[in-house]
């Protein structure tokens, strides 16, 4: 399974976009990149995946270039509410066991 | 929807007893679910894969007789930690793979906080 690098904490400020980036160099052909948030004693919740280019939903956007050896997640305007750990994962398709390999993940920390 | 749930939220028991954690897929069937464990200020990570009706898969380094999965049915599965001591003492969440979605997109329960005194 290929392996995410990403930064392993990053401060904001509410309303501001943060973009948090991930790089995954050995991505196979047909992995998906999946990121996850994940609340103090909670479990993660889905937020986004792709495979390439841009993906936006009501939550986030992610951005893949061409080569997909990285990938951003970009939330808009955040509150203290998105202050939580993301993790970014990459994942192989349907058919495969399918195991989530979690990183250390980014520790957002949004500021008023 | 595509909810699971966790039962109980938060325990704590004597060292040497054994303790269930229940994990329910509510309104979707879950041909997979995975076990994970977390110790403060530490990722997730992943313990087991089971699949309805038959025997889980444990990752290295993870004692199936200590840890005991079952999976009955497409919307249970239970872990069963045996003999628990204090080193046993995380956070245990499980995730579920919805029957008609890719592995990709996985349902994570709420977690149970496990406590051996």
């Amino acid at each position: 399974l290929a392996k995410t690098t990403q930064p392993i904490s990053m401060d904001s400020y509410e309303g501001q976009e943060v973009n948090i980036t991930c790089s995954h160099n050995n991505i196979a052909t047909n992995d998906y990149i999946t990121w996850y948030q994940q609340f103090p004693s909670q479990g993660p919740r889905f937020i986004i995946q792709g495979y390439k280019t841009k993906v936006t939903n009501e939550v986030a956007s992610l951005f893949i270039p061409a080569d997909r050896k990285s990938s951003t997640l970009s939330l808009p305007r955040v509150s203290l509410s998105d202050t939580a750990v993301y993790y970014c994962l990459v994942v192989p398709p349907g058919g495969s066991q399918g195991n989530l390999i979690f990183g250390k993940g980014t520790k957002l920390s949004v500021k008023p | 929807g595509a909810v699971v749930s966790q039962h109980p939220s938060r325990v704590i028991c004597k060292s040497g007893t054994s303790v269930k954690i229940e994990c329910r897929s509510l309104d979707f069937q879950a041909t997979t679910m995975f076990w994970y464990r977390q110790f403060p200020k530490q990722s997730l990570m992943l313990m087991a894969t089971s699949n309805e009706g038959s025997k889980a898969t444990y990752e290295q380094g993870v004692e199936k007789d200590k840890f005991l999965i079952n999976h009955a049915s497409l919307t249970l599965s239970t872990l069963t930690v045996t003999s628990a001591h204090p080193e046993d003492s995380s956070f245990y969440i499980c995730s579920a793979k919805h029957r008609d979605r890719g592995y990709h997109e996985q349902y994570f329960g709420p977690g149970t906080r496990l406590t051996v005194t």
